[in-house]
């Protein structure tokens, strides 16, 4: 079966600085890993998604991920976080069939 | 992407009541939709997959006679909370995809309160 590892509940950064989320996956096949970003009694976005080709992804708003095999993980990077990025962040992997298994989600916060 | 309409955004309702929740797809044939439940500030559980035409699949553990799905559209799915109490108040939400695309696009999410 797929599961998800997000490694940190909470991550703090001040704005301009960089961003990372930590995500760590299990799959007993090649996966297909998303982020998707959850602002306040939202919905969810898409962030950027990593199905089989370039292991660098790079996604919406300035965000990347770098899916590591040998590591099994696929972390969320930004170079310079802004205000508007405050945000709970899921890690997600499929489990075949389309259906999604989410990490426990990381909440950032950008401090001016 | 593909535009996914839940409705409605919040509601409140009485203990004992029922409450239904819209799934629309705008922009596509969704042959799968998926219903999830999300507690404050934890994440999202799986609650049922539904396939146009079939009954859902529920996960384990999520009552089928109280959360019932309906899937009758590719356009469509609804979920209906039904005989509602305090501890069914959450943050429910939809996805949907079409066949063959690994890619789910989600509503705006319901925040149901029962009161």
């Amino acid at each position: 079966a797929q599961s998800v590892t997000q490694l940190d509940s909470h991550v703090s950064v001040s704005e301009g600085t960089p961003v990372l989320l930590r995500c760590n996956y299990s799959s007993s096949y090649s996966p297909s890993l998303f982020w998707y970003v959850q602002h306040p009694n939202k919905g969810l976005q898409l962030l950027l998604k990593y199905t089989s080709a370039a292991t660098l992804v790079k996604g919406i708003n300035g965000f990347e991920a770098e899916f590591k095999k040998s590591e099994t993980s696929f972390h969320l990077t930004k170079p310079s976080a802004h205000m508007s990025d405050a945000a709970e962040y899921f890690c997600v992997v499929t489990q075949g069939a389309q259906k999604l298994v989410f990490g426990q989600g990381t909440r950032l916060t950008i401090n001016p | 992407g593909a535009v996914v309409s839940q409705h409605p955004s919040w509601v409140i309702c009485k203990s004992g009541t029922s409450v239904k929740i819209e799934c629309r797809s705008l922009d596509f044939q969704a042959t799968t939709m998926f219903w999830y439940r999300q507690f404050p500030k934890q994440s999202l559980m799986l609650m049922a997959t539904s396939n146009e035409g079939s009954k859902a699949t529920y996960e384990q553990g999520v009552e089928k006679d109280k959360f019932l799905i309906n899937h009758a559209s590719l356009t469509l799915s609804t979920l209906t909370v039904t005989s509602a109490h305090p501890e069914d108040s959450s943050f429910y939400i939809c996805s949907a995809s079409s066949s063959g695309n690994t890619e789910a696009f989600f509503g705006q999410g319901t925040r149901l309160t029962v009161v």
